[in-house]
């Protein structure tokens, strides 16, 4: 393992449907981050984890999201009752201190 | 209110300038990236820096912590650095990224 690796890489559900992606950082990264991309908009911060702890949310991230970092390693993103404005780019970054490494992205179009 | 301003949005060059482009932000930082997204959404950082001057090959990086400003340049520039350049500093009050909208690069042979 080299990198960040997120699943799936594209995801398209109607709305209202939940979807969930998943996050696996660089092995020893105890720091995961969950940031937002819609088109032609820089990336914008939804939570970060320290461990499995879940230290900092967005006010981004309204009651239909949901983050999870159980054993400290994975990461699980939930969207329930997804609607359009949910379709973006979802991206997951890992560090160890300050220096944030990103992994490829889940593109989620919603229909 | 924006914390992080970048200029230009968007930059045409032709193969060989020298390319700059410019962040400024409001916020105390620890740290500052740049980060470089190709068309499909990678993410690669190409510098963390928080006081000076950072070189990797032909892109150099500059911070003034003082003015909040932060500069990155890219020396006889080629096609393949067409690419997004988002500029992110991290506040010292927290651990999360502000993000610049991003400079749009686009290196015509």
């Amino acid at each position: 393992d080299t990198g960040v690796s997120q699943d799936p890489r594209h995801k398209i559900t109607k709305r209202g449907q939940n979807v969930t992606f998943r996050c696996d950082p660089i092995s020893e990264h105890n720091r995961l981050y969950w940031y937002r991309q819609t088109l032609g908009q820089g990336p914008e911060f939804l939570t970060y984890f320290q461990n499995e702890a879940q230290l900092e949310k967005s006010r981004l991230l309204s009651d239909r999201f949901s983050a999870e970092r159980p054993k400290g390693s994975f990461s699980t993103l939930e969207i329930q009752r997804t609607e359009q404005g949910d379709s973006a780019m979802y991206l997951c970054a890992s560090s160890v201190w300050s220096e944030q490494y990103f992994g490829p992205g889940t593109r989620l179009t919603v229909t | 209110k924006n914390e992080v301003e970048q200029s230009p949005q968007n930059l045409t060059a032709q193969e060989g300038e020298f390319i700059t482009i410019n962040c400024s932000y409001s916020v105390g930082i620890s740290a500052l990236h740049w980060l470089q997204q190709h068309p499909g959404g990678g993410i690669v950082s190409l510098f963390m820096l928080s006081s000076g001057k950072k070189k990797h090959g032909r892109l150099i990086a500059t911070i003034n912590i003082q003015e909040k400003h932060s500069s990155l340049h890219i020396t006889a520039s080629h096609p393949r650095d067409s690419a997004v350049y988002i500029c992110a500093p991290t506040p010292n009050t927290g651990n999360q990224f502000y993000f610049g909208t991003g400079t749009s690069l686009t290196v015509i042979p």
